[in-house]
Formats: structure tokens, sequence, C-alpha cells
């Protein structure tokens, strides 16, 4: 079945980068989606990459893409306190357009 | 604001009980998603209308039902509840015409079952 891992936690320093991983079982989804949740709030849409890219950037995000491995991540750059959040990695359920998550990965930014 | 409507924001119930989650997309979208965010299970898909039918389906509960009205909004009904039903539900929106589909999602119903 569909499933998608991530990492709990992640603890940086403001300033650095930060690596959230994720691997991702359907080789068959077409776009992978990278979410944001703040505290008490929904989920917004961070980043995407469409399947037939290996790296995206966009400002302060990378997202690297491993097909063969099944491995997505996002390198957040110059991290900020304002980027405490969870972060979800998504797939798209096969068939379809709904959204498969993982359990999300917790980043503390601390000053 | 992702332009996408849940109320309420809050509900407290006892075990047993029926309650209603309303959800009104974003202008324009025919899409809509129910997920359910637990401590234990993480954000799962539920259901997904569009257009006023039901398009898929996900681990979504028998005691669980949805629809979606001609006015696009969608209610999801969750009955005999459970002290495990207690969680974050998340109704989602998107224009879905094409394979790269943003979903936007609402602030969320938190629901309580004591």
């Amino acid at each position: 079945g569909e499933d998608v891992e991530q990492s709990l936690f992640l603890s940086v320093r403001e300033g650095d980068s930060s690596v959230i991983n994720c691997t991702y079982t359907d080789s068959s989804s077409t776009y992978l989606y990278w979410y944001k949740q703040e505290p008490g709030a929904g989920l917004q849409l961070l980043t995407y990459i469409f399947s037939n890219m290996d790296m995206k950037q966009d400002q302060r995000l990378t997202v690297l893409l491993n097909k063969k491995d099944k491995h997505l991540s996002l390198r957040i750059a110059d991290t900020q306190t304002g980027d405490s959040a969870i972060y979800f990695c998504a797939e798209t359920l096969p068939a379809g357009t709904a959204l498969i998550f993982g359990k999300g990965t917790t980043l503390s930014v601390s000053s | 604001d992702s332009g996408v409507t849940q109320t309420p924001k809050h509900l407290i119930t006892a075990t047993g009980q029926r309650v209603t989650l309303r959800c009104s997309p974003r202008s324009g979208d025919l899409s809509v998603y129910w997920y359910q965010q637990s401590l234990d299970q993480g954000l799962q898909f539920l259901i997904q209308y569009y257009n006023g039918e039901e398009r898929a389906k996900g681990n979504i509960l028998e005691r669980f039902s949805a629809q979606q009205f001609p006015d696009l909004h969608s209610e999801l009904n969750l009955s005999s509840l459970e002290l495990g039903d207690s969680a974050l539900y998340f109704c989602a929106s998107s224009v879905e015409t094409s394979s790269y589909n943003e979903q936007f999602f609402g602030p969320g119903t938190r629901l309580t079952v004591l």
C-alpha cells in the first residue's frame, strides 16, 4: 500500500541549513509536494516537484528528487525562527488526486 | 487565508453522539477533500467529492459519511462517536483540471469526544 515516511523531529540553529527527508512508495506519482503547518493553522503548499525533475529551487527552498530510491528532500537555506513548523511530504493517491501524507517533521529553530 | 472556510472551529461532544462538520471551498473549486489529523495516525485522507459526486475514498469509517451540495459546499457527518474520533478535521479544495493539483486547506475543525 501507499506509505510516506519522514523523520519526526529536526532541530537547527538560526542561520543554518535544514534538510528534511522523505521516502515514498508510489513510483507513478506525477507530482510530489511539501506542505507546511504552523501551530494552530491549516496546511499550506510550500513547494512541489514534477516527477521528471531531479531538483527544483525556489528562493531559500531546494527540493531534490531521487526517483530510483523514491527519496525526496527539502532543504531550507538560512533557516529562520519563523520556519519553525511541521513539514509534510505528500504524494498523490494512485489514479487520483487525493494526497497521502507522511507523519510530518517538526522543525525547531533556535536563535 | 486560503479561501476555504470550515465551521465550527471547535466542537466538544460526548461518545455516541453525531456531529456535522461544514466546509465551503474556494470560489471556483469543484473538488473537496476531507482529511483527519490525529496524533497516532497522522494526516489521513478520508474522502473526496468532485462537483457533487464521490470521487475517491480513503480510510473513512462506515460511521462517517459526507456529501457535496449543488452550491459545492460539503458536510462531513460523524456518528456513534468514539473517544478515538477526537482529531482535527481538515477540508481542502482544488480546481483539479490537471495532474498538478494544488489543494488549499481550511483552518480545520477540532473535534473533542468526551
